[in-house]
């Protein structure tokens, strides 16, 4: 079962826009994860932000978390080409809490 | 060496054939996991080892059979598999286990066909 709902889908942007990817999640959690997948290929680790944490940066990257409405955001400043991928938001929690369950995932083209 | 490796990268098998997927890592890391994914759709756990010793198992058909040789090492066994196994198989690998808590370190994968 997925813990993770992630909106949109699909994104397309030109490169140097902002994209903004959004999850929202089901039951408790201690931190939050995001990764990004290059087609076909392994996840890489991003950001955690933890339950008490509201907003995180890490370069281009800003994750926000709001435990209140069980939902956080990632933002990509100043997107690249090479910025296309999937990104998926993942977190433990509830009956799952032992195990990482992924989001539906955002697919991103960043168009050159 | 923050490297998880996995060999091989496509696999094309039949389904009466018996072949292994393997996955290492140098990172000192007590917890390995598999994962399978589909195409456009989210990696979904398959087996949890957590020093070497299988922890979770989230109901996985007996073809697919995982074994934890060493600490660095992580072998998933397959046999008489089905044509709807084909999918990217990924292995990972964290400091400790415990849910969200640590970050996955993910190998490149194996693309796995059955025919």
């Amino acid at each position: 079962s997925q813990q993770g709902e992630e909106d949109p889908q699909a994104l397309s942007i030109q490169e140097g826009e902002n994209a903004t990817m959004n999850c929202s999640y089901k039951t408790s959690i201690n931190n939050l994860q995001w990764y990004r997948q290059n087609s076909g290929r392994g996840l890489v680790h991003l950001i955690l932000i933890r339950s008490n944490e509201r907003e995180k940066h890490s370069g281009r990257l800003r994750v926000t978390l709001d435990t209140s409405k069980k939902s956080s955001s990632l933002l990509i400043t100043a997107s690249r080409a090479a910025d296309t991928a999937s990104y998926f938001c993942a977190t433990g929690g509830g009956d799952s809490s032992y195990k990482l369950i992924f989001g539906s995932g955002t697919r991103l083209l960043v168009r050159p | 060496d923050t490297e998880v490796t996995q060999t091989p990268k496509h696999l094309v098998m039949g389904m009466t054939n018996k072949k292994s997927l393997k996955c290492e890592q140098h990172m000192g890391h007590r917890a390995m996991y598999w994962y399978k994914q589909k195409a456009k759709k989210p990696p979904e756990l398959m087996f949890v080892y957590s020093y070497e010793k299988l922890s979770i198992n989230e109901s996985v058909p007996s073809r697919f059979s995982p074994e934890c040789p060493n600490s660095s090492l992580l072998n998933l066994h397959l046999h008489a598999l089905q044509p709807e196994d084909s999918a990217l198989y990924l292995c990972a690998s964290s400091q400790d286990w415990a849910g969200d808590s640590y970050e996955q370190y993910f190998g490149p994968g194996t693309r796995l066909t059955v025919t």
